[in-house]
């Protein structure tokens, strides 16, 4: 039969060129947010995380932005390259130690 | 450190069978937490301990699934008796008291035919 599958959201960028990829959250309460990359055929990977006392913070190539006015969440990836090509998703702690995922964005590299 | 360890890495299996799906921990972590991942469905969190006690298996789809942890490192996620459905990539995650950070195993690719 038809295979319907989650639609994930795709970002397609050149090689070299910096990539954003956004992401809304619910929980007005979480105070950790993380953002992880799956890259095909592997577990989710950490990349960088960020507490609520903090708008900004900046990793090797990665940025990631907080507005907890809108709670938005946003990760920028500065010199896109091939191998940053995966599915990304933005996560928020919940209950105890949970972690709450996005559904994911696929991030695709141009060569 | 060898990280969160998963196996089998895949597993085939008629519909009937019983599957047990293994999981050890990061040493120093108490927390666990089995996922699945589907096309339809994305990653799905299944159920969380701390401490080697359950906290959380609302995401445990129906009696066919259990999980247990008989030790501080060791996981087990158990359906018996498995069906095609529950094809999926199944994850297992630790962290630590420490952080909110999961550290993912490699996954366990199951068909179920």
């Amino acid at each position: 039969g038809e295979n319907v599958g989650l639609h994930l959201p795709t970002l397609s960028v050149q090689e070299g060129d910096n990539s954003i990829i956004n992401c809304a959250y619910s929980n007005s309460a979480s105070d950790y947010f993380i953002w992880y990359k799956q890259e095909s055929g592997k577990g989710p990977q950490f990349i960088i995380d960020i507490r609520s006392n903090m708008d900004k913070r900046q990793g090797q190539r990665v940025t990631v932005l907080l507005n907890k006015t809108v709670k938005h969440l946003s990760l920028q990836i500065a010199a896109t390259q091939p191998g940053d090509s995966a599915v990304y998703f933005c996560t928020f702690n919940n209950a105890g130690n949970m972690l709450t995922f996005g559904g994911g964005t696929r991030l695709m590299v141009k060569p | 450190d060898a990280g969160v360890i998963q196996s089998p890495r895949h597993e085939v299996t008629e519909m009937g069978q019983e599957v047990t799906l293994r999981c050890k921990l990061i040493s120093g972590h108490n927390s666990l937490f089995w996922y699945r991942q589907t096309m339809m469905r994305g990653l799905e969190l299944l159920i969380y301990f701390n401490n080697n006690v359950p906290i959380d298996d609302s995401g445990m789809p129906e009696d066919r699934f259990s999980a247990k942890m008989p030790n501080a490192s060791f996981s087990t996620l158990k359906i018996q008796p498995s069906e095609p459905r529950d094809s999926a990539v199944y994850f297992c995650a630790s962290s630590s008291d420490r952080g909110y950070e999961q550290y993912f195993g490699p996954g366990t690719r199951l068909t179920v035919t």
